[in-house]
């Protein structure tokens, strides 16, 4: 079984620039995440889909984020401009629940995100 | 809200000595608690999870254990190897139990030859 997939694995950016990540959850998984970790702490929910639609993306900046999870299977995290704190690891996962019940989730590789 | 902590944040210790990694939660109406594994520059790798009506989880040298009324988990690694040199993330869903996961700051193991 494939895993989850993500791309770029690394990406420098200057501040105020834009950036785009992109995800492919395992196939059939409904549910899809974006975390944000940021060096020496866990990672932190940005959002959370289920299926298209968005469940949870509370703690999304979204005067600078926005995401996308067209026809229920990739996704795409964009941050525009990016900021210094913007330096992080961005986590995809996946997992096959449906909203409300609770299933491993499998995580991606990561974007490692270098912002000067 | 959902918070989770862990002691201690990095941890060194000798080739075969048993050790145990703490974690805490303030929301103790969980459906389940998972511990996570991460290798520098890499995803994270799921472990254990231990569903609310278990009190522990074993898979090889590993053992999590659930201590709701407490708040507590606990995952002890046996017999420790170089290859165990890592972070270890436990997590708990977030309050709305919608599949969230709440993250610990991690503990990084160094076990030496």
């Amino acid at each position: 079984e494939a895993g989850v997939a993500q791309s770029p694995r690394y990406k420098i950016i200057e501040k105020r620039q834009s950036v785009a990540f992109w995800c492919n959850p395992i196939s059939g998984h409904a549910t899809l995440y974006w975390y944000q970790q940021i060096l020496g702490q866990g990672p932190k929910l940005l959002i959370q889909f289920q299926n298209n639609g968005v469940v949870d993306d509370s703690q999304l900046p979204k005067d600078r984020f926005s995401a996308e999870r067209l026809k229920g299977v990739d996704s795409t995290l964009k941050i525009q401009p990016a900021k210094l704190e913007d330096s992080a690891v961005y986590l995809c996962a996946s997992s096959f629940q449906r909203a409300g019940s609770l299933d491993t989730q499998y995580f991606g590789p990561g974007t490692r995100l270098t912002v000067l | 809200k959902q918070e989770v902590t862990q002691i201690p944040a990095a941890l060194s210790v000798p080739e075969g000595e048993n050790l145990v990694l703490n974690c805490s939660f303030t929301d103790s109406a969980i459906y389940n608690l998972q511990w996570f594994r991460q290798d520098p520059g890499k995803g994270l790798t799921s472990l254990l999870l231990i569903q609310s009506s278990q009190r522990e989880q074993t898979s090889g040298r590993l053992n999590a254990s659930l201590d709701k009324s407490s708040g507590r988990s606990t995952l002890y690694i046996a017999a420790s190897q170089p290859g165990d040199s890592a972070t270890y993330l436990c997590a708990a869903p977030g309050s709305s139990n919608t599949g969230k996961l709440i993250f610990g700051q991690g503990t990084t193991l160094q076990v030496k030859p």
